[in-house]
């Protein structure tokens, strides 16, 4: 069974900490992506990978970094949190030869 | 404007109702059209995927593209409480690996 993994379900850290997250998925998946998703703004993509230590930014990559050491993992990384970076944080991936994206159970971040 | 609309609702139908969801978008070259559905909490699940124009239909549910008129529908027949859930349209353009979504609609179906 396919299976997208977010190591943290819900997070609350101070304004000015590093936070990371992360997402493994077991299913040998060449593209990873993380997104975020806002009330009213639907699923918004920060970064997106399609290979070991490959990256592009996606639409909103202004505040965060990301990672991807081995296949299987990707790391989404908030070098300074922010308030404004108080969302839900959507790891997924996907193989070349499809459209579709499988999606893990999301982390809440909230930054106070 | 957005790439993709979609109206957020909430759409609250009745049991058995046939229900349906529609997203507009303004870039031609979208080639490939989805239909995700979450529930709370939870991360989104493909609901229907399909390429270019047309109908596609898998069981209570049925996905229309016309590329035309740069609109999608999914439409659900027979409708059950456990439909209830945010319906998230999503599209691709051909050789590009990430995709655009609409802001999702949440539906209530009322037992």
């Amino acid at each position: 069974d396919v299976k997208v993994t977010q190591s943290s379900r819900y997070l609350v850290k101070r304004t000015g900490e590093k936070v990371f997250l992360e997402c493994v998925q077991d299913m040998d998946h060449e593209n990873m992506f993380w997104y975020r998703q806002d009330p009213g703004l639907g699923l918004r993509l920060i970064y997106f990978s399609y290979d070991v230590k490959m990256k592009e930014k996606g639409d909103i990559p202004e505040g965060y970094s990301v990672s991807r050491e081995k296949k299987e993992r990707f790391s989404l990384i908030l070098e300074s949190a922010s308030t404004n970076q108080t969302s839900m944080y959507l790891c997924a991936s996907f193989p070349s030869n499809t459209g579709e994206l499988f999606f893990g159970e999301g982390s809440r971040l909230t930054v106070l | 404007q957005k790439e993709v609309e979609q109206d957020p609702g909430p759409l609250s139908v009745p049991e058995g109702a046939i229900v349906s969801l529609n997203c507009t978008y303004s870039n031609s070259a979208f080639q490939y059209f989805m239909w995700y559905r979450q529930y709370s909490r939870k991360g989104p699940e493909l609901l229907m995927y399909t390429y270019s124009s047309g109908n596609k239909e898998d069981g209570r549910f049925t996905a229309q593209v016309d590329k035309s008129s740069k609109y999608i529908s999914l439409f659900i027949r027979d409708s059950q409480p456990s439909d209830s859930a945010t319906y998230l349209c999503a599209m691709s353009e051909v050789g590009r690996r990430a995709l655009t979504f609409g802001s999702g609609t949440r539906l209530q179906v009322q037992p």
